[in-house]
């Protein structure tokens, strides 16, 4: 079974530039997750989504980040504005069963 | 709000010494436990989650027990391998039909020697 994929695998960007991460969930697994991961901090949640719907974006600074998943498949995590601050791993996770999350290998971006 | 405590950054080991992670939380409901594992340039993966059943969960050596009177659920193991050195998290969810709302603690850097 293929897992959950990611890319890119590494973004490197001045302040300012935009930026897309792209994640193809495991097929079949309606629910699916971003997640940011500061060097040294464990992995916190931005969104998710069950199918097409955003069930929780509260932790998403919705001026410069949004996130979609139109047809409740791939999703797509964008950052308008990047900030040094936003140096850190984005991770993509999915479930079916929203008790055990299977996650991506993750994009490290990094902002200079 | 809810959140997970890992109180060692970095626990160092000899090979064949037992292994003791420890987990603490905090939560207004009875959450399901996990710990994950991630090794390097690697996606985080499930190790152990918390069962309602009070069986002990394991999995490749590793156990954990809920305790829900001191809100933990340490990770340990009797006998450390060096494939074992990797980061090991400890993640809550209150589960239920809002879906499942991972919370990560800061995560536990596991180093074992020869």
């Amino acid at each position: 079974e293929a897992g959950v994929t990611q890319s890119p695998r590494y973004a490197v960007l001045q302040e300012g530039q935009a930026v897309s991460f792209w994640c193809d969930p495991i097929s079949g697994h309606d629910t699916l997750y971003w997640y940011q991961q500061p060097r040294d901090q464990g992995p916190q949640l931005l969104v998710y989504f069950r199918d097409e719907a955003v069930i929780d974006n509260s932790q998403l600074p919705s001026d410069r980040f949004s996130a979609v998943r139109p047809k409740g498949t791939n999703s797509t995590l964008k950052i308008q504005s990047a900030k040094q601050g936003d140096t850190a791993t984005y991770l993509c996770a999915s479930s079916l069963d929203r008790i055990e999350v299977f996650f991506g290998k993750g994009t490290r971006l990094t902002v200079v | 709000g809810d959140s997970v405590t890992q109180t060692e950054g970095l626990v160092t080991l000899t090979e064949g010494l037992p292994v003791m992670l420890n987990c603490t939380y905090q939560s207004t409901y009875s959450p399901f436990l996990f710990w994950y594992v991630q090794h390097l340039n690697e996606a985080p993966k499930l190790l152990l989650k918390s069962f309602t059943d009070n069986k002990r969960p394991e999995h490749q050596g590793f156990h954990a027990t809920l305790h829900k009177s001191s809100s933990s659920f340490h990770l340990q193991k009797s006998s450390a391998q060096l494939s074992d050195s990797a980061l090991y998290y400890c993640a809550l969810s209150e589960g239920g039909s809002s879906g499942n709302k991972l919370i990560f603690g800061i995560g536990t850097l596991l180093s074992v020697k020869p």
